[in-house]
């Protein structure tokens, strides 16, 4: 079946260790995109893809990292510089362009210790 | 990409006709209105989107005012499923556009 995949829905790490969260599609989707979302709050978009080998920061990318090697995958690190990183991680793709649906995997739900 | 302003939340009878409001005063003549909505723990989904004129599909309806500086988004008979967070965009008609989120309207649907 085609579509976007999160892995793994949750995920504990100790403070002060880097932790890399897994977004696969298979949609053939050109863009893809990295959002946070705290409890009762919105989204909140950490960085953007619009090619392979193309990002872009978004609102919120400081003490997070990605990459774009494969159209297919667009990993996010959360880096030890991130103060606050617990919180619900959600990974969308789109083929681009505004006339164009996204489409969200169901998230990743992290929390430091 | 405009701003939205949405309701924080609002109510809605089991059976009625939901009409979320959306204002987006700024926006452009190349820019979209999407309504996406998240159900507790779970990534958004697409509902509809629309340019200038009306929308319908099997989910909804958009209406969009001559103007565009507002839209409505009517779901026509509620069920308790459809209790969730939704959320009005407007994205830019060029490529690789940044898909930007408000606080959404969180609708509970009641029996």
């Amino acid at each position: 079946d085609g579509g976007i995949t999160q892995s793994p829905k949750y995920l504990f790490r100790k403070e002060g260790q880097n932790v890399t969260l897994s977004c696969e599609q298979n949609l053939n989707h050109d863009a893809m995109y990295w959002y946070r979302q705290d409890p009762g709050q919105g989204l909140r978009l950490i960085y953007y893809s619009q090619i392979v080998n193309d990002f872009q920061k978004g609102d919120i990318a400081e003490g997070y990292s990605v990459s774009r090697e494969k159209k297919e995958s667009f990993p996010l690190t959360v880096t030890s510089a991130q103060k606050n990183p617990t919180a619900f991680y959600l990974c969308a793709s789109s083929p681009g362009g505004a006339n164009t649906e996204a489409f969200f995997g169901q998230g990743t739900r992290l929390t430091v210790v | 990409d405009a701003k939205t302003t949405q309701p924080t939340s609002m109510d809605c009878a089991e059976g009625r006709a939901a009409n979320l409001p959306c204002n987006h005063s700024t926006i452009s003549g190349n820019e979209y209105v999407y309504w996406y909505r998240q159900i507790h723990s779970q990534g958004p989904q697409y509902i509809i989107h629309g340019l200038k004129n009306n929308e319908t599909n099997e989910m909804a309806s958009l209406i969009i005012t001559e103007d565009r500086k507002s839209s409505t988004l009517i779901l026509p008979h509620a069920t308790l499923r459809d209790t969730a967070v939704y959320y009005c965009i407007v994205i830019h008609n060029n490529a690789g556009n940044m898909l930007t989120f408000g606080g959404g309207t969180r609708l509970m649907v009641k029996p």
